[in-house]
């Protein structure tokens, strides 16, 4: 168990739609990362977030956005939701700012939209 | 621009044989590489990372990844494999524009007994 939790599993909705992905980072982490996982892109950084603050934003579209609360959990929010999008989107956390170091992954939200 | 490369999709080895998974990159500057591996339906769990130093680096499980300047490759390696090592293998280099993980496609290790 990697101390990461992510919530739901699994999400199905439909084309159009909003939905919420959550993650509670490791105790003690003050990084949270987000990953999108697919079978024809693989492994895209999407956006960190460091005690609060965005740190480093990668391949996130518009429609996403994400942010890290107080008490250092994180959501991502994907809106306008085409079939595309998706996937199994991951969650990191980290002790520290940089990538360096080891990175603790959440079991994954897995995401399909029809 | 900075890329990590993993050419084999898939490699299969009998247990007790060696095993090793390939990896090279491209970077500007000085490497920061890294192993995960991926269990089914789990999230991905680090192996080892090569920051600077002995060109060998130890990681869990038993993994080792040797690091080669030249060949600018960093092949993961095991001396004798377990039918628990197959899983999703992920080699990743860190882009110094944005300090974040550029990850491999992933090669899946198949350990057959």
């Amino acid at each position: 168990d990697s101390g990461v939790t992510q919530t739901p599993k699994h999400l199905i909705t439909a084309t159009g739609q909003r939905v919420t992905l959550r993650c509670s980072p490791r105790s003690g982490d003050l990084s949270v990362y987000w990953y999108q996982q697919s079978l024809d892109q693989g492994l895209q950084f999407l956006i960190q977030y460091y005690n609060g603050e965005e740190r480093a934003k990668g391949n996130i579209l518009e429609r996403f956005s994400a942010q890290q609360f107080p008490d250092l959990h994180s959501e991502l929010n994907l809106s306008s939701l085409e079939l595309g999008d998706s996937a199994l989107y991951f969650c990191a956390s980290s002790a520290g700012q940089g990538t360096n170091e080891k990175l603790f992954f959440g079991s994954g939200t897995q995401l399909s939209v029809l | 621009a900075q890329s990590v490369a993993q050419p084999e999709d898939q490699v299969n080895v009998a247990e007790g044989n060696p095993l090793t998974v390939k990896c090279t990159y491209s970077v500007s500057g000085n490497p920061y590489l890294f192993w995960y591996v991926q269990y089914p339906n789990r999230g991905l769990q680090f192996l080892l990372k090569y920051i600077t130093g002995d060109n060998l680096v130890k990681g869990s499980y038993g993994f080792e990844a040797e690091f080669n300047k030249s060949q600018t490759s960093f092949h993961l390696k095991k001396p004798s494999a377990l039918v628990s090592d197959s899983a999703l293998y992920f080699c990743a280099v860190r882009d110094d524009s944005n300090y974040q993980l550029i990850w491999g496609a992933g090669t899946k290790l198949i350990i057959k007994p």
